[in-house]
């Protein structure tokens, strides 16, 4: 069966240390693979999309690896602050399957 | 405007009542969605319309209904609806069903509690 796993459903890390959240799927062929953040009773807000060719992508203080071979996504917070605080999940798009799928979140807490 | 509004933020229904969530996007996007979202878990696809056009329907019950009356609204109809589907519904758009940027953007939701 289908399964998009994120490793820890919680994990606190220490305020401007790295977080890094995994992301492991299973049966899938993603054509691209994206990270999302979501605050409570908010819709999830897009962060960063990388493509099934691409190895590593950054934006400010984050980055995202895609591992094929691995079937996993790294995603990681440099200089982590409270304000980082959130649940983050993945999500991807199958090769001729328009729809995206989410993973199952990791709820972050950055400790002050 | 790269904003995505849903009305209502709260709605109370008995398992007899007749409601319909809506949901709005001004950023000339194609691709509008439903998903589900029960406490601790991922968002869940429902229906997908691209182009004002139904394209997925992930084998939602018939109590809920979908419209697209046009290319910037999109409604949820709910009639005789279940405890079990309590939630928060959660609207999106996306430029077009399946482009290479694929992003999504989301509404705040409609918290939707049935009695």
């Amino acid at each position: 069966s289908q399964k998009i796993e994120q490793n820890s459903e919680a994990l606190n890390i220490q305020e401007g240390k790295t977080a890094t959240l995994t992301c492991n799927y299973t049966n899938y062929s993603p054509a691209y693979l994206q990270w999302y953040r979501q605050d409570p009773g908010r819709g999830p807000v897009f962060l960063l999309l990388i493509r099934e060719n691409e190895k590593e992508k950054r934006k400010e203080r984050l980055k995202v690896t895609f591992d094929t071979t691995l079937k996993q996504s790294l995603f990681h917070i440099t200089a982590s602050q409270p304000a980082d605080s959130a649940t983050y999940l993945c999500a991807l798009v199958n090769f001729g399957n328009e729809k995206l799928t989410f993973g199952t979140g990791t709820r972050l807490t950055i400790i002050p | 405007d790269t904003e995505v509004t849903q009305t209502p933020k709260h709605l109370v229904m008995g398992m007899t009542n007749k409601k319909s969530l809506k949901c709005e996007q001004h950023m000339g996007h194609r691709a509008m969605y439903w998903y589900k979202q029960k406490a601790k878990k991922p968002p869940e696809l429902m229906f997908v319309y691209s182009y004002e056009k139904l394209s997925i329907n992930e084998s939602v019950p018939s109590r809920f209904s979908p419209e697209c009356p046009n290319s910037s609204l999109l409604n949820l109809h709910l009639h005789a609806l279940q405890p079990e589907d309590s939630a928060l519904y959660l609207c999106a758009s996306s430029q077009v069903q399946g482009a290479e940027t694929y992003e999504q953007y989301f509404g705040p939701g409609t918290r939707l509690t049935v009695t």
